[in-house]
C-alpha cells in the first residue's frame, strides 16, 4: 500500500525555525518532493531529494532518509508569508511499465506563523 | 513561459449535470497530470497522459469521468451526472519531457461546487 503521514498543524513565531516531518510508505519510491500551497493557490515547488541527505535552497532545506522512509522540511527565518500548507509528495513509477511518475501526496501541513 | 493555466477558475452546478474542464500546459511538457483536491487533503491522483496517449488512470476515476487530450496538446476532464461528491478542486500538472525530477507544475485549478 501507499501511505503518507505528516503533521495535520503547526505554529511557529515569525524569525524562527521549524521542522516539518514527514514518514512514507509506497512500493514505487522514486523521490521525494515538498510543495508549498497558499490557501486557493496551486502548489508550487519548495524542493526534491531522490538519494539521502540534506539539500539547502536559500531559507528552506529538505533532508531524505530512504532506510527510514522519512522527510523533512527546514524552514528557517520564518517570515508572515510563511503560512501556508506544506505538501509531502513521493514520486510513484506507477503503472505501464513505471512511465507515469504520478505524485502521491500527503495531507499537508497547515503552518501558521505568528507575530 | 506563461505556465499551466485552467478554465473555468470556478464551476457551479448542478447534481445530475454535466461539465467539462479545460487545462492547457506549459509549452512542450508531453507530461500532463490531473489531480482532485478536496479541503484539508492533498492532491489525489486521478489520470496521466503521456503526448496524446492516456497512460495511467486512477481507480477513483469512475466512468462518469472521462478525459481527453488531443493532439498531445491542452487537454479537458469531462464529469457526466455530477453528484454532490464530485465537490473539489481540479488541478491539472504538466512536466517536461527533459526533466529527469519529472518536477510537475501545477495550475491554479477547476473548483467545483455540485449544488
Amino acid at each position: 500500500g501507499q501511505n503518507i503521514d505528516q503533521p495535520t498543524e503547526m505554529t511557529a513565531t515569525e524569525g524562527a525555525i521549524v521542522q516539518i516531518n514527514c514518514t512514507y510508505q509506497t512500493s514505487g519510491f522514486n523521490g521525494l518532493f515538498w510543495y508549498q500551497q497558499h490557501a486557493g493557490e496551486a502548489p508550487t515547488f519548495l524542493s526534491y531529494n531522490v538519494l539521502d541527505g540534506l539539500e539547502e535552497k536559500g531559507r528552506f532545506s529538505s533532508f531524505l532518509s530512504r532506510s527510514k522512509g522519512y522527510s523533512y522540511l527546514l524552514l528557517k527565518e520564518l517570515q508572515m508569508k510563511d503560512s501556508a500548507s506544506y505538501l509531502c509528495a513521493v514520486r510513484d513509477r506507477g503503472g505501464y511499465g513505471g512511465a507515469t511518475n504520478k505524485l502521491i501526496f500527503g495531507t499537508g501541513t497547515l503552518l501558521a506563523v505568528q507575530p | 513561459d506563461t505556465g499551466v493555466s485552467q478554465n473555468p477558475r470556478h464551476k457551479i452546478t448542478k447534481r445530475g449535470q454535466n461539465v467539462t474542464f479545460r487545462c492547457d500546459p506549459i509549452s512542450e511538457h508531453n507530461r500532463l497530470y490531473w489531480y482532485r483536491q478536496t479541503l484539508g487533503q492533498g492532491p489525489e491522483f486521478l489520470t496521466y497522459f503521456q503526448n496524446e496517449a492516456q497512460l495511467e488512470k486512477s481507480r477513483l476515476l469512475s466512468d462518469r469521468f472521462s478525459a481527453e487530450r488531443p493532439k498531445g496538446s491542452f487537454s479537458t476532464l469531462e464529469i457526466q451526472r455530477t453528484e454532490q461528491g464530485d465537490s473539489a478542486m481540479y488541478l491539472c500538472a504538466s512536466s517536461h519531457r527533459t526533466d529527469p525530477t519529472y518536477e510537475q507544475y501545477f495550475g491554479p485549478g477547476t473548483r467545483l461546487t455540485v449544488t
